[in-house]
């Protein structure tokens, strides 16, 4: 079945570590790729996506992402957690066009002081 | 440009009343979609307008379930009937189309709805 996974439920990490959460996905062709933050109480924020090309793409609040086709994965990374990166993270898929997004089930980032 | 807004923010309704939500897209885009989010799960894609045309619903989108866009701008999503289950956040978004270079939608805050 076609599906959006991210494995990690919930990760904590220190202040100032470096930080990837995994996506991957199982569509026939290359989809379009996001990576959505949402902080309690808000909607989603748009940090990065991939369309085409360079497959190491640079988001905002320092976030980057790496699409490799051959693993059907696209995870964020982040050399460096703050404190306000606290939040919940979600991969979104849309294989057919920009309008055909899936979310995976988000992964919960707690950062410890 | 205001972003996306939604009103109201929460909403509590007791089973069986019937509930509608409105969103208000970026003013220029014109693309609209509805999402519904529940508690530890991404949001889940319910269906979208371009302009004021209904162009594709989610087997979600049960028969209580109704969405307007009437002059392309504002929509709103009508829950008719509501049910323990409908409880869960509704999300709306909106975007260009990709030939205007609309290749991400803009999420509003979200309206919470809490079913009694």
């Amino acid at each position: 079945a076609q599906s959006v996974t991210q494995p990690d439920i919930h990760i904590t990490v220190s202040e100032g570590a470096s930080l990837e959460l995994r996506c991957n996905y199982s569509y026939g062709a290359t989809p379009y790729l996001f990576w959505y933050v949402q902080s309690p109480g808000q909607g989603l924020q748009l940090l990065l996506k991939y369309f085409s090309g360079d497959t190491l793409v640079q988001g905002i609040k320092g976030f980057e992402a790496e699409f490799k086709r051959s693993q059907s994965s696209f995870n964020l990374r982040k050399p460096s957690v703050h404190w306000s990166d606290a939040a919940e993270y979600f991969c979104a898929v849309a294989p057919v066009g920009p309008y055909d997004m899936r979310f995976g089930a988000g992964t919960r980032l707690t950062v410890k002081p | 440009d205001t972003g996306v807004s939604q009103d109201p923010r929460h909403k509590i309704t007791k089973r069986g009343q019937n509930v509608t939500f409105r969103c208000d897209p970026i003013s220029e885009h014109n693309r609209l979609y509805w999402y519904r989010q529940t508690l530890g799960q991404g949001p889940e894609f319910l269906t979208y307008f371009q302009n004021e045309a209904q162009l594709e619903k989610s087997r979600l989108l049960s028969d209580r379930f109704s969405a307007e866009r009437p002059k392309g701008s504002f929509s709103t999503l009508e829950i008719q009937r509501t049910e323990q289950g409908d409880s869960a956040m509704y999300l709306c978004a909106s975007s260009l189309e990709e030939g205007q270079g609309g290749h991400e939608q803009y999420f509003g805050p979200g309206t919470r709805l809490t079913v009694t």
